[in-house]
């Protein structure tokens, strides 16, 4: 089992609409939980943080955390083309970030 | 308020040869770490250090890899005796104390030909 997983994609929706990527990691002792954005040749660029079970929202962007599920999950409302980019779940884990493989969205006009 | 920093941002090496790779952190970052992302891959967690020590290694190849962040100047990732398979990009990312959000670099994306 891997430790995070993500779904690869490519997810698709159209503009205006909420995308729904998620993520669950195999650690249950996991406290600390980050999204990532990156664009294609580009670095990873942070997008949230999520320390607390709930949704934690930051503009268009609503992360959320359940630990008994071992889920996270992170919404974006009213999806723009920029926002097509590959999503990084990654979760620390002593000293060090595990991430997955990252879920390709695709937002079209 | 400069970012982390990468250089060379491109690296062409022959098999065989040496890479060297540097990483300048945010400034008054103490922590940094180097990941390694392979085409069409996630991004693999190689070393941690703090100046002057390494901390966790668990993610470095056992032979021809090796980092250090010394006391003045960049961190450094070094590859000895370069193969093909080390062809990838490499990360840097920076923290003020362990266990904060990671800021990532440019990137250096190492070609082996």
């Amino acid at each position: 089992q891997k430790e995070v997983e993500q779904n690869s994609g490519p997810l698709s929706v159209p503009e205006g609409a909420i995308a729904s990527l998620n993520c669950t990691y195999s650690d249950r002792g996991s406290q600390s939980f980050f999204w990532y954005r990156q664009y294609s040749g580009k670095s990873p660029e942070l997008i949230m943080s999520i320390y607390s079970n709930g949704d934690k929202e930051d503009g268009r962007f609503t992360a959320q955390l359940n630990k008994a599920s071992q889920y996270v999950s992170l919404l974006i409302r009213d999806s723009q083309p920029s926002d097509s980019a590959t999503y990084l779940c990654a979760v620390y884990n002593t000293d060090k970030l595990i991430f997955g493989t990252g879920t390709r969205l695709q937002v079209f006009p | 308020n400069a970012g982390v920093m990468q250089n060379p941002r491109h690296l062409v090496r022959r098999r065989g040869q040496e890479a060297r790779l540097r990483c300048s952190p945010v400034k008054g970052h103490s922590h940094v770490y180097w990941y390694r992302q392979l085409p069409e891959e996630g991004l693999k967690f190689m070393v941690y250090l703090q100046k002057e020590n390494i901390i966790d290694e668990s993610g470095m190849p056992k032979e021809r890899f090796s980092a250090e962040f010394p006391k003045e100047g960049p961190s450094i990732l070094r590859i000895q005796q370069v193969v093909r398979g080390d062809s990838a990009a490499y990360f840097c990312a920076s923290s003020p104390r362990g266990q904060e959000t990671q800021y990532f670099g440019p990137g250096t994306r190492l070609l082996v030909l």
